[in-house]
């Protein structure tokens, strides 16, 4: 069962623009949020994390909201730059058990000139 | 060290031979997990250190994998009579002790077996 879902395998943006990339997620146990980014023959780089406490966390251009009703997150950038092209990667956590994350399958962003 | 280091960073090996994936986290990082990222799917959980003690390893996906950390910081994934279904990009991972902190990766460990 896939409980971190990113329904969107890719999203093209131009230069400048607002990001929106989305996670969706079942387990109500899921206390804390993150988002990774990945370029090629890398690994997972963090870039913003989220309590479930809250249902807003800014980091300069990044933004992610928390709808813990809807289950729902989102990362917004803005604005999106060349260098943000890559693979996102959203996931989750349960501060009780203290150990692993779960991953979604990963939004491919192209930001275009 | 600075980073998150896995070594080899590619391996490819032959069915039915066994491998050794080592990781160096963090200094002073006392979480560690391997991860495993199969080709267009995210990274899926298999093993997490808290010290020297396997926490939770309910990921291990069966008895051929086995990951030990015996001082508290290198670990090495093991892993025994490999098979095709064990390619994929094998990820470590440490963390700053417990609670809602970031975990960082390392660059993975390309596995093919062939």
């Amino acid at each position: 069962d896939q409980q971190v879902k990113q329904n969107s395998p890719s999203l093209s943006v131009q230069e400048g623009r607002i990001s929106i990339l989305n996670c969706d997620y079942t387990n109500s146990m899921f206390d804390y949020f993150l988002w990774y980014k990945k370029y090629p023959a890398e690994g997972p780089t963090f870039l913003i994390s989220i309590s479930s406490i809250k249902d807003k966390n800014e980091d300069g251009r990044f933004t992610v909201f928390l709808n813990k009703s809807a289950k729902h997150l989102s990362l917004h950038i803005v604005p999106s730059q060349p260098g943000d092209s890559a693979v996102y990667f959203c996931a989750a956590g349960d501060t009780g058990t203290a150990s692993k994350l779960t991953f979604g399958t990963g939004t491919r962003l192209q930001v275009t000139l | 060290g600075a980073g998150v280091s896995q070594t080899p960073s590619n391996k490819v090996t032959e069915k039915g031979k066994y491998v050794e994936l080592r990781c160096d986290p963090i200094s002073g990082h006392t979480a560690l997990y391997w991860y495993r990222q199969s080709l267009g799917q995210g990274p899926e959980f298999l093993i997490y250190f808290q010290g020297t003690g396997a926490a939770d390893d309910s990921g291990l996906p069966n008895d051929r994998f086995f990951a030990v950390r015996p001082e508290g910081s290198v670990s090495t994934l093991k892993i025994q009579r490999t098979e095709r279904g064990d390619s994929a990009v094998y990820l470590c991972a440490s963390r700053k002790g417990r609670g809602n902190t970031e975990a960082f990766f390392g660059q993975g460990t390309r596995l093919t077996v062939v």
